[in-house]
C-alpha cells in the first residue's frame, strides 16, 4: 500500500545541534509539505515544494531548511537557529485529481524534544 | 491570505447525538477547496470530507456531512450519530484552487463523546 513515512517516530535534540526529520512517499504525488503542530493548537506550515528542486516558505520558516531532490523525498532540517524547536512534525502530500477522495495524505509525525 | 476559524475550542456531546461542528472561512479566491481532518490522540490526520468552491450539493461521506453556505462562509461539520470513537480534535482546512497548493488549518475543535 502506499503511503507516507516518517522516521523517526520519536527524536530528542541537545541545545545546538541541527537534526534532520525524514519523509518519504511513494504515492507519486507531486507536491509535499511540512507542518509544525504545538500541543492543543492547529497546523503550521513550514515549507512545502510543488515540484522537485523547488520549494517555498511558509508561514514559520526561521530556523528551518528543506531539500526536494527527489519526488519521492522532502527532508527537513531543524538547525540550531530555531530557538523553540520541540513540537509534533507532520509531513503530507498531495496530487491535485485525487484531492477530491483521498485529501491530502499525512504521515505519522515525529516527535522532537529539547533535551 | 486564505484564514480558517474555528470558534469551538471543545465540545461535549452524548452518545448516539448529531454534533455540529463550526468553521468559516475567509479568502478572495473563487476556486478553493475546504477539508475537515480528524487527530485522535495518537497523532495521524485523518481525511473526512472535501467540498470545492464549485460544487453545488453539500459533500456527503458516511455519518459526515459538510454544510457549505458559500455566502457566508461557512463550512461546517455534521457528525450524525456520535459514536465513542468520534472523541479527537477536529480541524477544518483550506486550500485556494483544487491541490497542490499550500493547506491552511484552522485552530481546531476537541470533541468528547460522553456515553
Amino acid at each position: 500500500d502506499g503511503g507516507i513515512t516518517q522516521s523517526p517516530k520519536y527524536l530528542f535534540r541537545k541545545e545546538g545541534q541541527n537534526v534532520t526529520l525524514s519523509c518519504e512517499q511513494n504515492l507519486n504525488h507531486d507536491a509535499m509539505y511540512w507542518y509544525r503542530q504545538d500541543p492543543g493548537q492547529g497546523l503550521r506550515l513550514i515549507y512545502y515544494s510543488q515540484i522537485v528542486n523547488d520549494f517555498q516558505k511558509g508561514d514559520i520558516a526561521e530556523g528551518y531548511s528543506v531539500s526536494r531532490e527527489k519526488k519521492e523525498s522532502f527532508p527537513l532540517t531543524v538547525t540550531s537557529a530555531q530557538k523553540n524547536p520541540t513540537a509534533f512534525y507532520l509531513c503530507a502530500s498531495s496530487t491535485e485529481d485525487r484531492v477530491r477522495d483521498y485529501g491530502y495524505t499525512f504521515g505519522s509525525g515525529t516527535r522532537l524534544t529539547v533535551v | 491570505a486564505q484564514k480558517i476559524t474555528q470558534t469551538q475550542p471543545g465540545m461535549f456531546v452524548q452518545e448516539k447525538e448529531a454534533v455540529t461542528l463550526d468553521c468559516t472561512y475567509d479568502t478572495s479566491d473563487q476556486s478553493y477547496g475546504l477539508f475537515w481532518y480528524k487527530q485522535p490522540s495518537s497523532g495521524e490526520m485523518i481525511f473526512l470530507i472535501y467540498q470545492g468552491s464549485y460544487d453545488e450539493q453539500n459533500a456527503t461521506e458516511g455519518r459526515y456531512s459538510l454544510n457549505f453556505q458559500k455566502a457566508r462562509k461557512s463550512a461546517n461539520l455534521v457528525i450524525s450519530a456520535s459514536q465513542l470513537g468520534d472523541s479527537a480534535m477536529y480541524f477544518c482546512a483550506m486550500t485556494i484552487n483544487f491541490g497542490n497548493e499550500k493547506l491552511t488549518f484552522g485552530t481546531g475543535t476537541r470533541l468528547t463523546i460522553i456515553p
